[in-house]
């Protein structure tokens, strides 16, 4: 069964650092979303993305946050300038054809900043 | 209002209960609805779509209530292997994000 994959499963950065979570959606899937789960917490939509472009933000998803498919495969998140309240598990989903479609989720990258 | 409401729980069943899980959404403009599952430390996984019409997927059944915009979630006949979170998920108005709830957890005993 295809699945979404993400790396790394774990990353620990110093606060003010950048660090790149990469995700691999389903092959066949068109569209795109990263989603953030702060511990104890809800799950969180961060940014859906569409066609190389985003389609949707939150509001978490500030100027530190950047979005992108540098090829047919991957789709990365980058946080610029990471703070201590950018720890979190961040999950990567795609969707075969969109707005209102079943998503589906990857294992996630547990990101620690220190 | 939160965009999804559900009872934190936990629930504590022995094998072989049935239990239900209520959730309420405040987006009238919702259109799709999901139930995921979550284990500890894991990602969510569908567990099942909600349809208008109610819908089950073995000993799982799912109810919509749109003019009350309530969705519920029956298990019958507990597994251990049910023990989890399991997640109330609604679609935002364009369809482009998913709300989650924080979460019901469920633990089945022997």
């Amino acid at each position: 069964e295809p699945e979404v994959t993400q790396t790394p499963s774990h990353q620990v950065t110093q606060m003010g650092q950048e660090v790149i979570l990469r995700c691999v959606p389903i092959s066949n899937h068109l569209y795109f979303y990263w989603y953030r789960q702060i511990l104890g917490q809800k799950v969180e939509f961060l940014v859906s993305f569409y066609n190389n472009e985003i389609s949707e933000k939150s509001e978490i998803f500030d100027d530190q946050f950047s979005v992108e498919r540098p090829d047919g495969s991957n789709f990365t998140l980058k946080i610029r300038s990471t703070k201590l309240e950018d720890s979190a598990m961040y999950f990567c989903a795609s969707s075969a054809t969109g707005r209102r479609e079943t998503q589906y989720f990857g294992p996630g990258t547990r990101l620690l900043v220190l | 209002r939160k965009e999804v409401e559900q009872d934190p729980g936990p629930f504590n069943v022995p094998e072989g209960a049935t239990v239900a899980f209520n959730c309420t959404y405040s987006n009238s403009a919702s259109q799709s609805f999901f139930w995921y599952r979550q284990d500890c430390r894991k990602e969510p996984k569908l567990l099942m779509s909600v349809y208008s019409s109610g819908n089950e997927d073995g000993r799982f059944t799912a109810q919509l209530n749109r003019a009350s915009q309530y969705i519920s979630l029956l298990i019958r006949d507990s597994k251990l292997s049910d023990s989890a979170t399991y997640l109330c998920v609604v679609n935002n108005q364009a369809g482009t994000a998913l709300i989650f709830g924080k979460g019901t957890t469920l633990s089945v005993s022997s």
